[in-house]
């Protein structure tokens, strides 16, 4: 089955304390992209990449990595959260960047930083 | 810069009443258009798109769409709601057919149905 995941699925924790939110994917699509869902803000991209070992910032970037060294895989890293990084995180697929190309989601990962 | 707005963070219809979710968006150049829906404790799925080929797009669930240029809007509706139909919409453009263009999404609209 084709699909996007995401673990974990929750996650509560404390300032500072470095974290990893895992993405997978099996369509060996070439982008991928993280965003963050807060209410009344809709999605906000964090990062993206093109394909392997080519990434490059969203509209939110502070205080997240990312890193691509296999085109599957597409992990998110918080070096030292914070409260305003609580959120509703999701991974996304596509073959290509933009134009016509259908996202494909993730699960979504929520996150509790107390 | 693309935009979309999406008019009502909350719409409430009856079962079996007509669905209407509105979106504008604002391009300097013929964009392509999206309907995504998000279940509860889901991620998105695709609903429709629209990508030049028609005007009228019908999408999954009996949920279609009309670009309409003049007005630069991309309502999308479905004749009879259903209870499973409560969910986030969420309205999304991308500009330009190359690797260059980005996917922009309007802040969502939630669908309550009632009996």
């Amino acid at each position: 089955e084709a699909q996007v995941t995401q673990n974990p699925r929750y996650l509560i924790t404390v300032t500072g304390k470095k974290l990893t939110v895992t993405c997978s994917q099996n369509m060996n699509h070439e982008y991928m992209s993280w965003y963050r869902q807060d209410p009344g803000l809709g999605l906000r991209q964090i990062y993206y990449s093109m394909n392997v070992e080519v990434t490059d910032k969203g509209d939110v970037p502070e205080g997240y990595k990312v890193s691509r060294k296999e085109k599957r895989n597409f992990p998110l890293i918080l070096e030292s959260p914070s409260p305003n990084q609580t959120s509703l995180y999701f991974c996304a697929s596509s073959l290509m960047r933009g134009g016509r190309h259908e996202q494909f989601f993730g699960p979504g990962t929520r996150l509790t930083v107390l | 810069a693309q935009s979309v707005t999406q008019l009502g963070s909350h719409v409430s219809v009856s079962e079996g009443a007509l669905v209407l979710l509105r979106c504008n968006y604002s391009s300097s150049v013929p964009p392509y258009l999206f309907w995504y829906v998000q279940y509860p404790n889901q991620g998105l799925q695709l609903l429709l798109k629209y990508t030049s080929a028609a005007t009228l797009v019908k999408g999954i669930n009996g949920f279609e769409a009309e670009f309409k240029k003049s007005e630069t809007s991309f309502h999308l509706t479905k004749p009879s709601a259903h209870m499973s139909d409560a969910a986030e919409y969420f309205c999304a453009v991308s500009v330009g057919p190359g690797t260059a263009s980005k996917l922009t999404f309007g802040t969502g609209t939630r669908l309550q149905v009632t009996l």
